[in-house]
């Protein structure tokens, strides 16, 4: 069975602070996705990034950045020079290739950004 | 264009009426998703449809929760005589097609009474 594990409930930072939002995951499949998603207060879901298990590249997208080790089944997600407009909760996400096709979430961190 | 949209978007029911919850998904997808939402909880899946087939229904809590999506585009969540433990938000997802990225609505949040 799939799993994802978000360990941190809630962070809270002071703006222009760095974070790093941890995320570990369980799969029997060798193919599988990965994703991050932000809900702000307004509740609606938002989309950041999809990994496949076979793209092991760092990506970096403005001042956000993901580091994905398969050998921790590790997809950790970070923020450079935080904003208050990045407080959220922040989910990460799996889905897989033969298994079911919906996203199993973790239970989300909190982020706060003080100014 | 638009994205995926949710009807009501809040819905208060006493407990033991029937509720019907509607997704738009966005135009020219494929996969349409519903998940259940407990507060300060991840969403879980509930069922999802491939255009009108319901390929998994497995996250169904029970035999009160019935999902449908007859012409492949516009699903519905019915729960029948609700229960207490129904309150929490229903968000929809569709995406062009598994494992593509999914995009979600902003949800309907149910309160039973």
């Amino acid at each position: 069975a799939q799993k994802v594990t978000q360990a941190q409930t809630e962070i809270s930072v002071v703006e222009k602070e760095d974070v790093t939002l941890d995320c570990v995951y369980e799969t029997r499949d060798t193919t599988y996705y990965l994703f991050w998603y932000k809900q702000p207060p307004s509740g609606e879901l938002v989309f950041l990034i999809r990994r496949n298990s076979f793209d092991e590249q760092n990506e970096i997208s403005g001042r956000y950045s993901w580091n994905f080790q398969k050998s921790t089944s590790s997809f950790n997600f970070t923020i450079t020079a935080s904003q208050v407009v990045d407080s959220a909760v922040y989910f990460c996400a799996l889905s897989e290739e033969a298994g079911r096709r919906a996203l199993t979430f973790g239970s989300g961190t909190r982020l706060q950004v003080q100014p | 264009g638009a994205g995926v949209s949710q009807s009501p978007r809040y819905k208060v029911a006493k407990r033991g009426q029937d509720v019907a919850l509607r997704c738009d998904p966005i135009s020219g997808h494929v996969s349409l998703f519903w998940y259940q939402q407990a507060l300060g909880q991840g969403p879980e899946f509930l069922t999802y449809f491939q255009n009108e087939a319901q390929l998994d229904k497995s996250g169904l809590p029970s035999d009160r929760f019935f999902a449908e999506r007859p012409e492949g585009s516009v699903s519905t969540l019915k729960i029948q005589r609700t229960q207490q433990e129904d309150s929490a938000v229903y968000l929809c997802a569709s995406s062009l097609i598994t494992p593509h990225e999914q995009y979600f609505g902003p949800g309907t949040r149910l309160t039973v009474t």
